[in-house]
């Protein structure tokens, strides 16, 4: 079964400080994309990255940073000296390669960071 | 970046009455379109796919009937909520693959429905 699980319902952290939030994943196919997504209060999806499974390397970019772990199906967001602007919902999700439509999202985790 | 984009935005409407949306890539060609529904504080659950000159795929549950997806062109797929009641209010969101460079689906703004 194809499944993602975003533990982590709500958020709340004071600006500045690091958060890290969870995506663990199951999946039957060898080969298949991870993806994070933020979800502002407006609603728009704004695509933050894709991680094919065969580069397991870790990825920064900014502020963010991505670890993901094939051992132990996780691939968690790290935002480093958070900032109000990060305040959103964010969705990890999974697709295969070979069924590229059917994205399997998490339930998403609200971030709120405080000034 | 690729971008898509939904018409309307915002959708108030009595019950009984139908509502159509669209989504359109605008700086890409997209043979396949994808369309969510996400109720408050939940994830995004997938709808139905649309393909281009061809009848839509649907997910199980949803009913074709009601929601009937008409994918007119390689830019245009429209969502037309037929007999609207108060239970599809809700936010709807569509997406369309990107073949190149690579492979990712971009999502449009979503249109929010509100059923009276």
């Amino acid at each position: 079964a194809q499944k993602v699980t975003q533990a982590q319902t709500e958020i709340s952290v004071v600006e500045k400080e690091d958060v890290t939030l969870d995506c663990v994943y199951e999946t039957r196919d060898t080969t298949y994309y991870l993806f994070w997504y933020k979800q502002p209060p407006s609603g728009e999806l704004v695509f933050l990255i894709r991680r094919n499974s065969f580069d397991e390397q870790n990825e920064i970019s900014g502020r963010y940073s991505w670890n993901f772990q094939k051992s132990t199906s996780s691939f968690n967001f790290t935002i480093t000296a958070s900032q109000v602007v990060d305040s959103a919902v964010y969705f990890c999700a999974l697709t295969g390669v070979y069924n590229f439509n059917k994205f399997y999202f998490g339930s998403g985790t609200k971030l709120n960071v405080k000034p | 970046g690729a971008v898509v984009s939904q018409h309307p935005s915002r959708v108030i409407c009595k019950s009984g009455t139908s509502v159509k949306i669209e989504c359109r890539s605008l700086d890409f060609q997209a043979t396949t379109m994808f369309w969510y529904r996400q109720f408050p504080k939940k994830s995004l659950m997938l709808m139905a796919t649309s393909n281009e000159g061809s009848k839509a795929t649907y997910e199980q549950g949803v009913e074709k009937d009601k929601f009937l997806i008409n994918h007119a062109s390689l830019t245009l797929s429209t969502l037309t909520v037929t007999s609207a009641h108060p239970e599809d209010s809700s936010f709807y969101i569509c997406s369309a693959l990107a073949r190149t460079p690579l492979e990712t689906q971009y999502f449009g703004p979503g249109t929010r429905l509100l059923v009276l």
